[in-house]
């Protein structure tokens, strides 16, 4: 079946400082990669979604200047915390599908980033 | 505005039994639903997908149905196990250009020994 590969599982790091996430599609062509954002004993929400080639959609009240989101080939998307501050803590997913939507949505593993 | 909603937030059930998880949602045009399965701080696994023309999906011990004209679909999990326990997601693809998945809120499954 389709796996999608996210790494690290988990990230520290000190508040100032960026950090990248990367999701790929590891036996499909992901078309559109999607990015969550996970708070404890809630459910996703939806951050941004991407296109292979095109710019990112992002979600209201996402700063697209802070999660800057990179889809440059069908099986590659990353996700740059950019100047992290405690309350970005969080636990972010992608998912990824392929052209066609009808054979449903495939996730990673989710990243678990805490920033001191 | 697409909503999904899970009843119960939370079962807890002895091991062997059955039981049923249910997900509604407001607006009947779907592509398809996904049940998920998440367990503690990882990510999600699917478990059945259903498109919009189907009824229902069966993968072993799970039995997922759909009424799309209803807005419902349920989760059926026969003679559950100790590591069956994890939070279980509902999510229907929309009919819109982007295909958003709109998740409930899930419910958290805990099957004892």
């Amino acid at each position: 079946g389709a796996v999608v590969s996210q790494h690290p599982s988990w990230v520290i790091c000190k508040s100032g400082t960026s950090v990248k996430i990367e999701c790929r599609s590891l036996d499909f062509q992901a078309t559109t990669m999607f990015w969550y954002r996970q708070f404890p004993k809630q459910s996703l929400m939806l951050m941004a979604t991407s296109n292979e080639g095109s710019k990112a959609t992002y979600e209201q009240g996402v700063e697209k200047d802070k999660f800057l989101i990179n889809h440059a080939s069908l099986t590659l998307s990353t996700l740059t915390v950019t100047s992290a501050h405690p309350e970005d803590s969080s636990f972010y997913i992608c998912s990824a599908r392929g052209a066609d939507r009808g054979y449903g949505y495939t996730f990673g593993s989710g990243t678990r980033l805490t920033v001191v | 505005k697409q909503e999904v909603t899970q009843i119960p937030a939370a079962l807890s059930v002895p091991e062997g039994e059955n039981l049923v998880l249910n997900c509604s949602f407001t607006d009947s045009a779907i592509y398809n639903l996904q049940w998920f399965r998440q367990d503690p701080g990882k990510g999600l696994t699917s478990l059945l997908l259903i498109q919009s023309s189907q009824r229902e999906q069966t993968s072993g011990r799970l039995n997922a149905s759909l009424d799309k004209s209803s807005g419902r679909s349920t989760l059926y999990i026969a003679a559950s196990q100790p590591g069956d326990s994890a939070t279980y997601l509902c999510a229907v693809l929309d009919g819109g250009s982007q295909g958003n998945l709109i998740f409930g809120k899930g419910t958290k499954l805990s099957v004892k020994p």
